[in-house]
């Protein structure tokens, strides 16, 4: 199936610093790409959709201005955790899809905030 | 909100097929049915999808009721490296927004 990267697997990071995680599409190009975050022992949470060339769509609840989210190019989707704290150490994980109905996943990255 | 209830976890004998059941009274017409596995810190995978017709690949069969309201995943052979949660989703189509809403989802536990 297709590829969905992401980078980095896993950060560590001091508390009140940014970090930035990058999500792409290896082989195919996605106007849309979906952020999710994951707590331990529970389900993925989605947090926002990104959209190419426009302003990402957060869901209820996500702080836009805490988690920044860019997607420049059409293979390219960052998400920044702004002031990071220790309530921000989570797995998270981006998806995209080619046109054809299916969704691939990245292999998550984990954020630990010290 | 998820639109689907599966239970929270099923075991399995190695070798033996894996059924795993989905319900999703309130689908609707334009929306398909997903299925997804995650095995313990990894991305979610990919597993199999329709809409009214029951599907097969590789990995897994998908049989969907007449009414369309339950589904089930068919592992014919579950292997150790087949347990993970797995999760079932329904979504519309990619050009109608796409997203996919997860649930708590199914764990297998695949057994010797």
């Amino acid at each position: 199936g297709a590829v969905v990267s992401q980078h980095p697997s896993w950060v560590i990071c001091k508390s009140g610093t940014s970090v930035k995680i990058e999500c792409r599409s290896l082989d195919f190009q996605a106007t849309t790409m979906f952020w999710y975050r994951q707590f331990p022992k529970q389900s993925l949470m989605l947090m926002a959709t990104s959209n190419e060339g426009s302003k990402a769509t957060y869901e209820q609840g996500v702080e836009k201005d805490k988690f920044l989210i860019n997607h420049a190019s059409l293979t390219l989707s960052t998400l920044t955790v702004t002031s990071a704290h220790p309530e921000d150490s989570s797995f998270y994980i981006c998806s995209a899809g080619p046109n054809t109905g299916e969704l691939f996943f990245g292999e998550g990255s984990r954020l630990t905030v010290l | 909100d998820a639109k689907t209830t599966q239970p929270p976890s099923m075991d399995c004998a190695e070798g033996r097929a894996a059924n795993l059941p989905c319900n999703h009274s309130t689908i609707s017409g334009n929306e398909y049915v997903y299925w997804y596995r995650q095995i313990h810190s990894q991305g979610p995978q990919y597993i199999i999808h329709g809409l009214k017709n029951n599907e097969t690949n590789e990995m897994a069969s998908l049989i969907i009721t007449e009414d369309r309201k339950s589904s089930t995943l068919i592992l014919p052979h579950a292997t150790l490296r087949d347990t993970a949660v797995y999760y079932c989703i329904v979504r519309p189509t990619y050009n109608q927004g796409g997203k996919l809403i997860f649930g708590q989802g199914t764990e297998l536990s695949v057994k010797p």
